[in-house]
């Protein structure tokens, strides 16, 4: 069974710096993009950033750029996300996924999320 | 930035009724066009891609279609576990971007 468990969500304050873990298992990770989207408290989902299977391409929205970045660990097994620079609108729920073998960018599965509050 | 527009917001029918959801981009997105469904509480599950692929375990009930900028998801028979959230998605440029949701409610 395909499995994506994501960790890290915290409390923090503005200017703060977070990192998210999803541990992803019942799959060849390697094989994979992989990607995170947020969503706001009561609002719709939102890309954040995505990688390709060797991390040489790296992908982020604008509104992250330079503050956020995406890695991965094949040997491993995880995706991750260093979050700095963090300020109020980035709180949501944080949603870590996979990225479809055939047809790159559609996101199946998700992981449960993990809720980043910023906030002082 | 591809911005895609959903419509209705919200659209209110009874179960067993066909439900007809709406996405529009600002630009055409060459059938690069998705679907999600999410309740609440849960994540966001992928319901069709390419426009009109089914992914796995998704029931003929679910259709989609289109092309260019203007895009349908169709649920020909409405089950009571299909009332949710639906988002579109695209993928035909960077940034990746969503709608910003239809909600279908129970009538």
């Amino acid at each position: 069974e395909v499995q994506l468990v994501e960790s890290g969500g915290d409390l923090v304050q503005p200017g703060g710096s977070l990192r998210l873990s999803c541990a992803a298992s019942g799959f060849t990770f390697s094989n994979y993009w992989m990607g995170w989207v947020r969503q706001a408290p009561g609002k719709g989902l939102e890309w954040v950033a995505s990688i390709n299977q060797d991390r040489s391409g790296t992908y982020y929205v604008d509104s992250v750029k330079g503050r956020f970045t995406i890695s991965r660990d094949n040997g491993a097994n995880s995706l991750y996300l260093q979050m700095d620079s963090l300020r109020a609108d980035d709180t949501a729920v944080y949603y870590c996924a996979r990225q479809y073998l055939t047809s790159p960018h559609w996101f199946d599965p998700w992981g449960q999320g993990t809720l980043v509050t910023v906030s002082s | 930035e591809i911005v895609l527009t959903q419509s209705p917001a919200t659209l209110s029918l009874s179960p067993g009724e066909r439900a007809t959801l709406s996405c529009r981009a600002s630009q055409s997105v060459d059938s690069q066009l998705a679907w999600y469904q999410q309740k609440p509480g849960q994540a966001p599950r992928l319901l069709i891609y390419d426009t009109s692929n089914r992914a796995t375990g998704i029931p003929g009930r679910f259709s989609g279609g289109g092309s260019g900028t203007d895009y349908t998801l169709t649920i020909s028979s409405l089950e009571p576990e299909d009332f949710a959230v639906y988002y579109c998605q695209q993928r035909r440029n960077w940034p990746l971007t969503f709608g910003g949701g239809t909600k279908l409610e129970i009538k």
